[in-house]
């Protein structure tokens, strides 16, 4: 079935760093959707991307879409404590409906 | 406040037993989705619900059932509990119900059997 595959599983940078995590699928994406969860909370929604190409910008955080929309990456500048969290990205999961999460890349930040 | 509601925060239940997750979406949100968390684990996605019906199924146990009230609120039935069920099961809402939407999730349940 569809998959989408991310790395890092785990990311550990000093506050203050940059950081990026990388989603990957072997099919193109119609679109692909960026959550963040923070420790002991809940998956909340960041972004969707649809376009080839597509870039957007929500403060610290760039979002990518590739070019052959089977690719995508978050990227964070300048990191501070209250990035830390796993974040995910999902792309649809078949003809249904549903969405699948990638498994997450797990951001610590040490100040 | 996503909006979405879980009941109850926390179970612990003893193996071969049966449990039921219940969850209320957003007001106004057809599609309901379920998802288990192990730890340190992905959002495995089990079962879509949209508008009383049932979308899109993922890798749901046959021991798990789940359904779509009229009122639009979900229950996630789980049977015949193992060890290995014990995880965060999250409820999410969305106001469609294709993948372009976002979903909105609730605060989870944490279900632990012993």
């Amino acid at each position: 079935g569809q998959q989408v595959m991310q790395i890092p599983q785990y990311q550990h940078v000093q506050e203050g760093e940059d950081f990026t995590t990388y989603c990957n699928s072997s099919t193109t994406l119609s679109n692909i959707q960026w959550y963040k969860q923070r420790p002991g909370g809940h998956p909340v929604f960041l972004i969707q991307l649809v376009k080839s190409g597509e870039v957007k910008k929500q403060k610290r955080l760039t979002f990518q879409f590739g070019e052959a929309k089977k690719n995508s990456s978050l990227h964070i500048t300048a990191t501070q404590t209250t990035d830390v969290g796993t974040y995910f990205c999902a792309g649809p999961g078949g003809s249904q409906g549903n969405l699948i999460f990638g498994k997450g890349t797990k951001l610590s930040v040490k100040p | 406040d996503s909006g979405v509601t879980q009941t109850p925060k926390h179970l612990i239940t003893a193996t071969g037993q049966r449990v039921t997750l219940r969850c209320s979406p957003r007001s106004g949100d057809l599609s309901v989705y379920w998802y288990q968390q192990s730890l340190d684990q992905g959002l495995q996605f089990l079962i879509q619900y949209y508008n009383g019906e049932e979308r899109a199924k993922g890798n749901i146990l046959e021991r798990f059932s789940a359904q779509q009230f009229p009122d639009l609120h979900s229950e996630l039935n789980l049977s015949s509990l193992e060890l290995g069920d014990s995880a965060l099961y999250f409820c999410a809402s969305s106001a469609g119900g294709g993948y372009t939407y976002e979903q909105y999730f609730g605060p989870g349940t944490r279900l632990t059997v012993t």
